[in-house]
């Protein structure tokens, strides 16, 4: 079955510090992989998308991600977290022509 | 993304009853979504259309319905709501142009509750 893992409910870093939010799939063929993040009481934001070339992939707010086929994982990823990057992020993948699928989220809190 | 909009924004009701949830966009995207969100599940797909005359069901259509009325306009129903359809429903939209996997713009969600 095709499926995406985020493995940590909840990732707790402080303000200033490299944060990393994990994300593995489970796909046939090459996926399209995407993170998306959502504040309270907000809808799903779009942050980035891989979707072919250059393994890191740069997105909004200083997030970037880093695809690595080998070991199917998209980690998410900013080298100085803030305060206001807490929120629920969400991975998820599409894969060839099938329909997006979300990993569960992970809650991500930045604490000063 | 105020460019998706969806009403109500909260809604309760009783078990039984048959409630209609309403998406509208004005990003002039062909493609429309529904999703519920329940804690720990993520965001699981009910219904897609990809143009005004084409359905499609996702994962999860069992006790839902859609109409897409317009391009713009995309609503979900509940014919008999019961208690584990209590989630908070998402509507997104995606441009077809381009690449079909294209990212979804989503609105702000509707919190149902059905006691």
């Amino acid at each position: 079955a095709q499926s995406v893992a985020q493995p940590e409910d909840q990732v707790n870093v402080a303000e200033g510090n490299p944060l990393t939010v994990k994300c593995t799939y489970s796909v046939s063929g090459n996926p399209y992989l995407f993170w998306y993040v959502q504040y309270p009481n907000r809808g799903l934001q779009f942050l980035l998308k891989y979707i072919t070339g250059d393994n890191l992939v740069k997105g909004s707010y200083g997030f970037e991600a880093e695809f690595n086929k080998s070991q199917t994982s998209f980690h998410l990823k900013k080298p100085s977290a803030l305060v206001s990057d807490s929120a629920l992020y969400f991975c998820a993948v599409i894969p060839r022509g099938g329909k997006l699928i979300f990993g569960q989220g992970t809650e991500l809190s930045v604490k000063p | 993304d105020a460019d998706v909009t969806q009403t109500p924004r909260n809604r309760i009701t009783k078990t039984g009853k048959r409630i209609m949830l309403e998406c509208s966009q004005t990003k002039g995207h062909d493609r429309m979504y529904w999703y519920r969100q329940d804690p720990g599940l993520g965001l699981r797909l009910i219904y897609y259309s990809f143009d005004v005359k084409d359905i499609n069901k996702g994962e999860i259509s069992d006790g839902y319905s859609v109409s897409r009325q317009a391009q713009a306009k995309f609503s979900l129903s509940l014919e008999s709501a019961i208690p584990n359809q209590t989630a908070l429903y998402f509507c997104a939209t995606s441009d077809a142009s381009g690449s079909i996997y294209n990212e979804q713009f989503f609105g702000p969600g509707t919190r149902l509750t059905v006691l």
